[in-house]
């Protein structure tokens, strides 16, 4: 079965600076995408940013980025410029990938993290 | 192109009764996954569907919850004879195919049962 760690519960950041998420991950598969999802105070689940596990490259969204590393199943998140509108739950989450299979998503517990003006 | 709409926001129920959560996905999308958050945590699979058929049940529990995705109509989370241990926000995604590369999430239902 594959987990999703997310060790810091909270952080906290002023705006302007950059900040980075850390999430570990426990699998056996080698085919599989890692995933940073937003939940703000409206609840809503919006994706921030994807990593395809078969790509080296670690992937970028503007203002995020992600540190991917294989071997040490890490996949972490560096926000910069941080922003007020950051302000929200960030959760860390896993899919395997199948052939016709269910490739529910594995979260993390989450951070909750702060950016201060 | 409206989004995965999910409704009632809010329910709230005495011990006992029924809940039913509805999750129309997005236009072209076959695809419906159910989690379900409770406070302080993560979400947890529920169930996958594709339209008339139920593809992963794995997360759900054996008694009290069912799921449906009709060929017509939204899909529907039922909960018989809720428990306070239901107090949760349940969440659908909906994606066009199976990867939940393109899965796009709801607003979520919070339910209460008192």
């Amino acid at each position: 079965a594959q987990t999703v760690t997310q060790s810091q519960p909270e952080m906290s950041v002023q705006e302007a600076e950059t900040v980075t998420l850390s999430c570990t991950y426990d699998t056996s598969e080698s085919n599989y995408y890692l995933f940073w999802y937003k939940q703000p105070p409206s609840r809503q689940m919006i994706l921030v940013i994807r990593q395809e596990a078969y790509k080296q490259q670690n992937a970028t969204e503007n203002r995020f980025s992600v540190n991917f590393q294989k071997a040490a199943k890490s996949f972490s998140l560096k926000i910069s410029d941080s922003q007020l509108g950051d302000t929200a739950m960030y959760f860390c989450a896993f899919s395997k990938l199948t052939q016709g299979g269910s490739e529910k998503l594995v979260f993390g517990k989450g951070m909750k993290l702060t950016v201060n003006p | 192109n409206a989004g995965v709409m999910q409704n009632p926001r809010h329910l709230v129920r005495r011990r006992g009764q029924e809940a039913r959560l509805r999750c129309s996905p997005m236009k072209g999308h076959s695809h419906v996954y159910w989690y379900r958050q409770l406070p302080e945590e993560g979400l947890k699979f529920m169930v996958y569907l594709q339209k008339e058929n139920i593809i992963d049940e794995s997360g759900m529990p054996k008694e009290r919850f069912s799921a449906e995705f009709p060929k017509e109509g939204p899909s529907i989370l039922r909960i018989q004879q809720v428990v306070r241990g239901d107090s949760a926000a349940y969440f659908c995604a909906s994606s066009p195919r199976q990867l939940n590369t393109e899965a796009f999430f709801g607003q979520g239902t919070r339910l209460t049962v008192v």
